[in-house]
């Protein structure tokens, strides 16, 4: 009964490679994130989707391309990795639109990351 | 620069004692402000939020206060436990739902017992 659920949890790789970390969530959502833990421990936005459509597009490398096909997966599709892009990814999902009557709220809730190292 | 600061990276209380996290923001857009609660290899969980329209947010053993004027918010645990030790962070929000979370660096919070 996982809510957000991220494949793979650790990702070892070489400079130069193509790979991807894939993020579902089941808890009805309608705006999903990627977030970026550095090596100094900052957790920052990378990318938005609200209904599949992107909403927040921070300075991330164009090598960085998410996708998501429905509401309840979120992509991250890095290119050409490099050592830089080493780090901790976290996929989070929030209720933007509640039901009528129904205020959503500004919460948003994390899958477990994928530790990514390129070597 | 830093919008949203944690400046104490950890803390070390006794079982049954109080925990006072604290956090400092200086973007006076933010509305809206949350805790969550970090174990190592996992996601953050969230613990509590507080809107800008109110100045205290009660759940369990966890308070939050703001302080809107000084940008300051600060959670306060009582009774701490053991199963307290982890890294919480705090972040704030200048928009409506939907925006991204900015956070703080994180404070290290260790429970003795």
């Amino acid at each position: 009964d996982t809510a957000v659920s991220q494949t793979p949890k650790y990702l070892v790789t070489q400079m130069g490679n193509d790979k991807s970390i894939k993020c579902e969530q089941n808890l009805g959502h309608d705006t999903m994130y990627w977030y970026k833990q550095d090596s100094k421990k900052f957790l920052k936005i990378m990318f938005s989707y609200n209904n599949k459509e992107l909403i927040i597009n921070e300075t991330v490398p164009n090598r960085f391309s998410p996708k998501s096909p429905d509401k309840a997966h979120l992509n991250l599709h890095i290119n050409s990795l490099e050592l830089g892009d080493s780090a901790v990814y976290f996929c989070a999902s929030s209720l933007t639109v509640g039901p009528a009557g129904v205020i959503p709220s500004y919460e948003q809730y994390f899958g477990p990351g994928t530790r990514l190292t390129v070597t | 620069d830093q919008q949203v600061k944690q400046n104490s990276p950890s803390l070390s209380v006794q079982e049954g004692r109080i925990s006072i996290l604290n956090c400092d923001y200086t973007n006076s857009m933010f509305d809206y402000f949350l805790w969550y609660k970090k174990y190592p290899a996992e996601g953050p969980t969230f613990l509590i939020s507080i809107s800008s329209i109110k100045d205290k947010n009660e759940d369990g053993r966890f308070t939050v206060f703001l302080n809107k004027s000084a940008k300051h918010l600060s959670l306060h645990i009582v009774p701490s436990q053991p199963g307290d030790s982890a890294v919480y962070f705090c972040a704030a929000s200048d928009n409506q739902a939907g925006t991204a979370l900015i956070f703080g660096k994180g404070t290290t919070l260790s429970v003795s017992s």
